[in-house]
């Protein structure tokens, strides 16, 4: 079965750092492009960061709201696909999910979420 | 950043109704449209990609189509399960964005 798994979500400080894991089973990581989204519960889908198979060069995309901030990175060998999160903003509170790209950046599955809190 | 706007935001429909939910592209997007639907809870889960094409598994009352910059989402016989808000999104470029959703109520 494919499967995505993310943890790392938790309740941190605004300017604080936070790192989300994404553990994919059931398929050959290393083939695939990925994704991270996020979403305010009860509100619309915001896509975060992609980052392209070894094939595609590994090269990432960032959202305009997380550039300099935000940073995807994967390990094939580990079948983890990682975003690290500095300088959290508490407009970056949301359930975070990770995502596998099936056919040019349209994904699925989709992990079941990680949430991160970012409070005072 | 190419925008999704999708309509209804809301329906309000019975078991067996056919359901037609609209997605347009402020510019075009060619047929790299993809579908999703989401129940509470829960992960959104791919529906249709490439505008039309039904991903595995998935009922074939879902069907889509359109290109360019319109398209539909349709549901020939709401079943029971169906009950849920649906998301486009746009695949052509990124950033990649959304439809805004579109809840699917019992009437």
């Amino acid at each position: 079965e494919v499967q995505l798994v993310e943890s790392g979500g938790d309740l941190v400080q605004p300017g604080r750092s936070l790192t989300l894991s994404c553990t994919a089973s059931g398929f050959t990581f290393g083939d695939y492009s990925m994704s991270w989204f996020r979403q305010v519960p009860g509100k619309g889908l915001e896509w975060v960061a992609f980052v392209r198979s070894k094939a595609y060069g590994g090269t990432i995309e960032n959202a305009a709201s997380v550039k300099g901030r935000f940073t995807i990175s994967r390990d094939d060998s580990k079948s983890i696909a990682y975003l690290q999160m500095n300088s959290l903003k508490t407009e970056d509170t949301a359930l975070y999910y990770c995502a596998r790209s099936i056919s040019h950046h349209q994904c699925d599955p989709w992990g079941q979420g990680t949430l991160v809190t970012v409070s005072s | 950043d190419i925008q999704m706007t999708q309509s209804p935001s809301s329906v309000s429909a019975s078991v067996g109704d056919r359901v037609t939910i609209t997605c347009r592209a402020n510019q075009g997007i060619d047929t790299w449209l993809a579908w999703f639907q989401q129940k509470p809870g829960k992960a959104p889960k791919l529906l249709i990609y490439t505008a039309s094409t039904l991903h595995s598994g998935v009922p074939s009352r879902f069907s889509g189509s359109g290109s360019g910059t319109d398209f539909t989402l349709t549901i020939s016989s709401l079943q029971p399960e169906d009950f849920a808000t649906y998301f486009c999104q746009q695949a052509k470029s990124f950033p990649l964005t959304f439809g805004g959703g579109t809840k699917v109520e019992i009437k």
